[in-house]
């Protein structure tokens, strides 16, 4: 089993949905979180970033980490077909000889069509 | 301000060859990570260096894989002898010393290698 499960989709939506993107993870020494947005052959790039539990909200993306049932979300509001791009979660842990380690999930596929 | 550099962009070379990636990361970074991404297996680090000192190599796959760091602005991953299974692309990224928890890592553009 992989340390972090994630869908790959491929999800397509209609422009101006709400899109719901989530990963599992079996570690719970994980302590920070992140999604990444990689667009057709570009390297990913941060779009959110949460320490532990709880939401964190910047625009349109909404970032939650649930660590009782360890699972993360990304919600994007009124999505774009600017948004369309692979989106992965990554995850690190606090501390020990592996701070500051990313484990990526598989990264899922989004489509925005007008 | 310029981001994280690689090359080449593609690479195309016949199995057994020596294929050598290189990476300028950014000025005044502390980390440099070296990942691959396939469509089976996502996204692997294979080796990170702190301060141009190797951290984690746990993640190179076989002895043909080695990777060096001389200096601050440059790093390269050698593939020797390259095979078909290695062909994926290579990102080179690079991050901020860690304070309170791990820095954003910043990732070039990669290099798309195709072993034939």
């Amino acid at each position: 089993q992989k340390e972090v499960e994630q869908d790959p989709g491929p999800l397509s939506v209609p422009e101006g949905a709400i899109v719901s993107l989530n990963c599992t993870y079996s570690n719970s020494a994980f302590q920070y979180f992140m999604w990444y947005r990689q667009y057709s052959r570009k390297g990913p790039e941060l779009l959110m970033y949460t320490y532990s539990s709880g939401n964190k909200e910047d625009g349109r993306f909404t970032a939650q980490v649930d660590k009782s049932s360890k699972y993360i979300s990304l919600f994007i509001r009124d999505s774009q077909p600017s948004d369309s791009a692979t989106y992965l979660c990554a995850m690190s842990y606090a501390g020990g000889t592996s701070y500051g380690k990313l484990t990526f999930g598989q990264g899922t596929i989004l489509t925005v069509h007008p | 301000d310029a981001g994280v550099i690689q090359s080449p962009r593609h690479e195309v070379t016949e199995m057994g060859q020596e294929v050598t990636l290189r990476c300028k990361p950014i000025s005044g970074h502390d980390y440099l990570f070296w990942y691959r991404q396939t469509m089976m297996r996502g996204l692997e680090l294979l080796i990170y260096f702190n301060n141009n000192v190797p951290i984690d190599d746990s993640g190179m796959p076989e002895d043909r894989f080695s990777a060096k760091m001389p200096n601050a602005s440059f790093s390269t991953l050698k593939i020797q002898p390259s095979e078909p299974r290695d062909s994926a692309v290579y990102f080179c990224a690079s991050s901020l010393a860690f304070g309170q928890g791990p820095q954003p890592q910043h990732f070039g553009d990669g290099t798309r290698l195709s072993i034939l």
